[in-house]
């Protein structure tokens, strides 16, 4: 099955610094959205996004919905090691309304 | 307001064994889904309800079984347990928007000697 293009795979970063992340897809999507996952515990929604060129905020999270509708991106801005976990991307295609694609995930380390 | 809960939290299966992994959801989604998620392969549908009464194969079916029992409470079984199906067991119920924003439970680890 297909699984959304995620970058980077991992990422070592020290507390302050801001984080980039991304996912990319041959396919349009009609929705993105961004989830976290801490260890041990399920996937928690982040963001979700819902046309294209939209830049949303959640605290120190920002992401946008990619003009051509293939990709989104996410953004951390001054990093605490609260901020380690596993980012994944999912996204939702036209004709797909139940289901949704998720991307491989990006992990997060932070380091003091 | 619980969300979505899982039971068991942990298993331990011999092969051969069969088991069924509880989801319950109390907020009123209209499709709830099974995921499992394996080192480094994301997450991985299993069976998905789009809506009470209805269920179909999602990228990983082989092995499974669900049923959609209410509205609340979708169940995955496995009948005859198999190494290859040790992993992190997710359900997750979707939004009423129509986005399909997925709402994830904390996980069943799910371990077949």
């Amino acid at each position: 099955g297909q699984q959304l293009n995620q970058s980077p795979q991992s990422m070592f970063i020290q507390e302050g610094e801001d984080v980039s992340m991304n996912c990319t897809s041959s396919s349009i999507f009609n929705t993105w959205l961004w989830y976290k996952q801490d260890p041990g515990e399920g996937p928690v929604l982040l963001i979700a996004l819902y046309k294209a060129g939209e830049l949303t905020s959640n605290g120190r999270l920002t992401a946008q919905f990619g003009i051509t509708r293939k990709d989104s991106f996410l953004n951390i801005s001054a990093s605490i090691p609260s901020d380690v976990g596993i980012y994944f991307c999912a996204g939702r295609r036209t004709g797909t309304a139940s289901k949704l694609t998720f991307g491989t995930g990006t992990r997060l380390q932070v380091t003091l | 307001n619980a969300g979505v809960t899982q039971t068991p939290k942990f298993q331990v299966l011999k092969t051969g064994q069969s088991m069924t992994l509880q989801c319950a959801q109390d907020m009123n989604h209209n499709s709830m889904y099974w995921y499992r998620q394996d080192p480094g392969m994301g997450l991985r549908l299993i069976y998905y309800s789009a809506s009470e009464g209805t269920t179909d194969k999602g990228e990983v079916p082989n092995g499974y079984n669900v049923s959609r029992l209410n509205k609340r409470e979708f169940s995955l079984r496995l009948e005859s347990a198999a190494p290859s199906q040790t992993s992190v067991y997710f359900c997750a119920g979707a939004g009423t928007s129509g986005y399909n924003e997925q709402f994830f439970g904390p996980g069943t680890r799910l371990t077949v000697l």
